[in-house]
């Protein structure tokens, strides 16, 4: 079954404690993104990555760090946590080409709460 | 200014009306266009592309004005299992995602 995986699916967790959010896709797609979402503004893309090895920022970027080592895995890490980083974080992959290259499947999200 | 904006809603209408989704963009290199289903607390999923010729999916149509910007979504024949937030986005050639921040959607018995 296709499908995009991400860990934990729920997090609490104190300011300063680094975490790692992990998603995993077994779609062989080139493409992978990490999303927050917030109340009132919506889905924003916080970095994606078009390959192993290549990264680039989204449009919120600061208190991120992403890794693209494998083709499947796209880690979110927070290196030191603060509450205003309190969301709903998903993972997304799609195609770079291809008849679907269109169409992001994102994973079933992850809720994080920061003290 | 938000890249994607969308009226918020909510919008509550009863089985069977016929409902609009309006959604103006701010990008005008945008390049693709889409309308992605969300439903409470779950992930997003693709609704369908929009093309600027306009196009169809069963019950939903979709129309792109590039000289206005604007994007909507039209569904006709509106069924209990529509109820969900539809998100609009607009994405440029660098497979960079601007997401409005939906539009809530309720269909009445």
């Amino acid at each position: 079954e296709a499908q995009v995986t991400q860990n934990p699916r729920y997090l609490i967790t104190v300011t300063g404690k680094k975490l790692t959010v992990t998603c995993s896709q077994n779609m062989n797609h080139e493409y992978m993104s990490w999303y927050r979402q917030d109340p009132g503004l919506g889905l924003r893309q916080i970095y994606y990555s078009m390959n192993v090895e290549v990264t680039d920022k989204g449009d919120v970027p600061e208190g991120y760090k992403v890794s693209r080592k494998e083709k499947r895995n796209f880690p979110l890490i927070l290196e030191s946590p603060s509450p205003n980083q309190t969301s709903l974080y998903f993972c997304a992959t799609k195609e770079l080409a291809g008849a679907s290259y269109n169409e992001q499947f994102f994973g079933p999200g992850t809720r994080l709460t920061v003290l | 200014r938000k890249e994607v904006e969308q009226d918020p809603g909510p919008f509550n209408v009863p089985e069977g009306a016929t409902v609009a989704f309006n959604c103006t963009y701010s990008n005008s290199a945008s390049q693709s266009f889409f309308w992605y289903r969300q439903d409470c607390r779950k992930e997003p999923k693709l609704l369908m592309s929009v093309y600027s010729s306009g196009n169809e999916d069963g019950r939903f149509t979709a129309q792109l004005n590039r000289a206005s910007q604007y994007i909507s979504l039209l569904i006709r024949d509106s069924k209990l299992s529509d109820s969900a937030t539809y998100l609009c986005v607009a994405a440029n050639t660098g497979n960079q995602f601007y997401f409005g921040t939906g539009t809530s959607l309720t269909v009445i018995p």
